[in-house]
């Protein structure tokens, strides 16, 4: 019962380096979703793909890009990573609107020095 | 723009307390309401509310829904020191067939032995 898997866990940058989040659902789930969660901040949507084939910006798209790659798989690139950019992000799917339930990932933690 | 706002920001009880927790919102094209838990790592889904006045109900744990005055409340009766938590409220917005979830910043509740 994996449910949404994401990688790394953990990662350091310098500024202006890159690098790509990867996120991997095995629910059959059509949405998926990445977020960033910082102190005092909840969740902020950065993109989101309501289905394979497409995808969407949400509050906080600056600077990151994404790519559906299959219907399982949803990955976020930060192409020059900067400071601003620490936190933790968190992937997340769901199957249609009727349960409403979002399934999310454990969370990987970026810290951009 | 859309906007979820969460009050408290934390608190602390005594188990056995009651607690009640509130979840405002602004958001066009709404479509539900949504309760998680979030302790170390991811959120863990507790409830959708999409009807006013229907209450919400799992153990001690209750929701409900006023989509008139826009806000929902999260009760938590007989507290316990394992509902120590992130409580966020999450709201959905859908708009031309698309939906994503808006997130407040969470109520921290710590619940003391």
């Amino acid at each position: 019962n994996a449910g949404v898997t994401q990688t790394p866990k953990f990662q350091v940058l310098k500024t202006g380096q890159s690098m790509t989040l990867q996120c991997a659902q095995d629910m059959n789930h059509n949405s998926m979703y990445w977020y960033r969660q910082d102190p005092g901040m909840g969740l902020r949507l950065i993109y989101y793909s309501a289905s394979e084939g497409t995808t969407d910006k949400g509050e906080v798209p600056n600077g990151y890009n994404v790519s559906r790659l299959n219907k399982r798989e949803f990955s976020l690139r930060l192409e020059s990573a900067a400071p601003s950019q620490t936190s933790v992000y968190f992937c997340a799917s769901s199957k249609t609107r009727a349960t409403g339930e979002l399934f999310f990932g454990e969370g990987s933690r970026l810290t951009v020095l | 723009e859309d906007k979820v706002v969460q009050s408290p920001l934390s608190l602390v009880v005594h188990e056995g307390d009651t607690v009640t927790l509130n979840c405002s919102y602004e958001v066009t094209n709404f479509r539900s309401l949504l309760w998680y838990k979030q302790e170390k790592k991811a959120p863990t889904f507790l409830f959708m509310l999409t009807s006013s006045g229907i209450e919400k109900k799992s153990g001690r744990l209750s929701s409900i829904l006023d989509k008139k005055e826009l806000f929902s409340i999260l009760n938590i009766t007989a507290t316990q020191t394992g509902d120590s938590a992130v409580y966020l409220c999450a709201v959905e917005n859908s708009t031309s067939g698309t939906y994503k979830y808006i997130f407040g910043t969470g109520t921290r509740l710590k619940v003391l032995a």
